[in-house]
């Protein structure tokens, strides 16, 4: 069975920092990753996709990605209390039709 | 702006009725699919679309169905209701140029 494992935490951190939230995958195959934030209540909204070994910057936001590990990260710097919400990561196989299994996400909550 | 819409946003029915609930997506998402969120859990996967016909389908049992229409319209059909199908069900245009899945708002199902 594939699996995308996270800590649901809550992960707190004091506004300004950096916020470093983890997912692991269990199916090799995966080629394709992605973050998405999920406010209380309302729906998964994309932050970052991910296909390749490493780093991947996009504003305050970088995802990181070490297949070998079957480990993706994403860190957000300068943490601003409207980004706490849960983080969802999903990721699977691609090609054709792409059907990504989600892990159960990790709220994070940025305190003033 | 995700360019999917859903409805109705929200919904209540009794254990035993039937629900359909609607999708719209935009030119550019080739797949749409459908997940169940339950509290507190990531999106599990019911069922993809592509080019109106069934493409994957998750762990869900015979009562849940859908359909997609030639105008990037779907639908999820759930009959029998029971009181575990109360959830935020959310649907999802597809890219699969870059294995893109884009949220729509949800559709909150309370089962009494």
């Amino acid at each position: 069975q594939k699996e995308v494992e996270q800590n649901s935490g809550p992960l707190s951190v004091p506004e300004g920092a950096i916020a470093s939230l983890n997912c692991t995958y269990s199916d090799r195959g995966s080629q394709s990753f992605f973050w998405y934030r999920q406010y209380s209540g309302k729906s998964p909204e994309l932050i970052m996709s991910i296909y390749s070994n490493g780093d991947k910057e996009d504003g305050r936001f970088t995802a990181q990605l070490n297949k070998a590990s079957q480990y993706v990260s994403l860190l957000i710097r300068d943490s601003q209390p409207s980004d706490s919400a849960t983080y969802l990561c999903a990721g699977g196989p691609s090609g054709g039709s792409y059907i990504p299994t989600f892990g159960r996400g990790t709220s994070l909550i940025v305190h003033p | 702006e995700t360019g999917v819409t859903q409805s109705p946003t929200h919904l209540i029915k009794t254990r035993g009725q039937q629900v359909t609930l609607r999708c719209s997506s935009q030119s550019g998402h080739n797949t749409v699919s459908w997940y169940q969120q339950a509290l507190g859990q990531g999106p599990q996967f019911i069922f993809q679309y592509y080019r109106e016909e069934e493409n994957g389908r998750g762990n869900f049992p015979p009562r849940f169905s859908g359909l997609q229409f030639p105008n990037y319209s779907s639908e999820l059909n759930v009959n029998a209701l029971e009181l575990d199908d109360s959830a935020l069900y959310l649907c999802a245009g597809g890219d699969s140029a870059t294995d893109t899945q884009y949220f729509g708002p949800g559709t909150r199902l309370t089962v009494l």
